[in-house]
């Protein structure tokens, strides 16, 4: 399967720095990339969708100058948590389907564990 | 009602058992259905992926879709301790990029 490469896998800040976390599509090009949160025993919230060379999309109650969504190229989204608090740490995992398919797959990353002292 | 429902668990079985997992949905647009492992503190992984509606047999693993009774499974055979993770029934539409996902459901096999 394709393979989705997330970095950093766990981070920790103090309250009102701003963490970057990467997503990349190792060995395919991904048109839309999407970034869930999830919290413990709980199922992945979608945040945005992310599609390659416009602006992300947002669900509703997600704060769109918070979670900073950058998808510059075929092969790399980033979701930027601009002055986190600690209410922000959470599990953020991102997603990304293959450029001009329409199988349904959707391959995740390892995820990113963030934590805000 | 939600658009996907899923028994959260958890679900404990011997080592052994055939483990039957299960998740309903109400839009009969989605055409697109998949089964994902997540481990704890790890993202999910892609188990089984179907198209419309039948069976499809991995290894230990066969996925089924219903679609007139809007209803997949998902079996796992010869059920290992390896196997304890949540999954993850998720579907789309056929057009669009719409994935929902159910809310996972909680497996223990216990040796």
């Amino acid at each position: 399967g394709a393979v989705v490469s997330q970095h950093p896998s766990r981070v920790i800040c103090k309250s009102g720095t701003s963490v970057k976390i990467e997503c990349r599509s190792l060995d395919f090009q991904a048109t839309t990339m999407f970034w869930y949160r999830q919290f413990p025993k709980q199922s992945l919230m979608l945040m945005a969708t992310s599609n390659e060379g416009s602006k992300a999309t947002y669900e509703q109650g997600v704060e769109k100058d918070k979670f900073l969504i950058n998808h510059a190229s075929l092969t790399l989204s980033t979701l930027t948590v601009t002055s986190a608090h600690p209410e922000d740490s959470s599990f953020y995992i991102c997603s990304a389907t293959l450029a001009g398919g329409n199988t349904g797959e959707l391959f995740f990353g390892e995820g990113s564990r963030l934590t805000v002292l | 009602q939600k658009e996907v429902e899923q028994d959260p668990g958890p679900l404990s079985v011997p080592e052994g058992a055939i483990v039957s997992l299960n998740c309903t949905y109400s839009n009969s647009a989605f055409q697109y259905f998949m089964w994902y492992r997540q481990y704890s503190r790890k993202g999910p992984e892609l188990l089984m992926y179907t198209y419309s509606s039948g069976n499809k047999e991995d290894g230990r693993f066969t996925a089924q879709v219903d679609k007139s009774s809007k209803y997949i499974s998902l079996f796992i055979r010869d059920s290992q301790p390896s196997d304890s993770a949540t999954y993850l029934c998720a579907m789309r539409h056929n057009y669009g990029q719409n994935f929902v996902f159910g809310p996972g459901t909680r497996l223990s096999v216990l040796p």
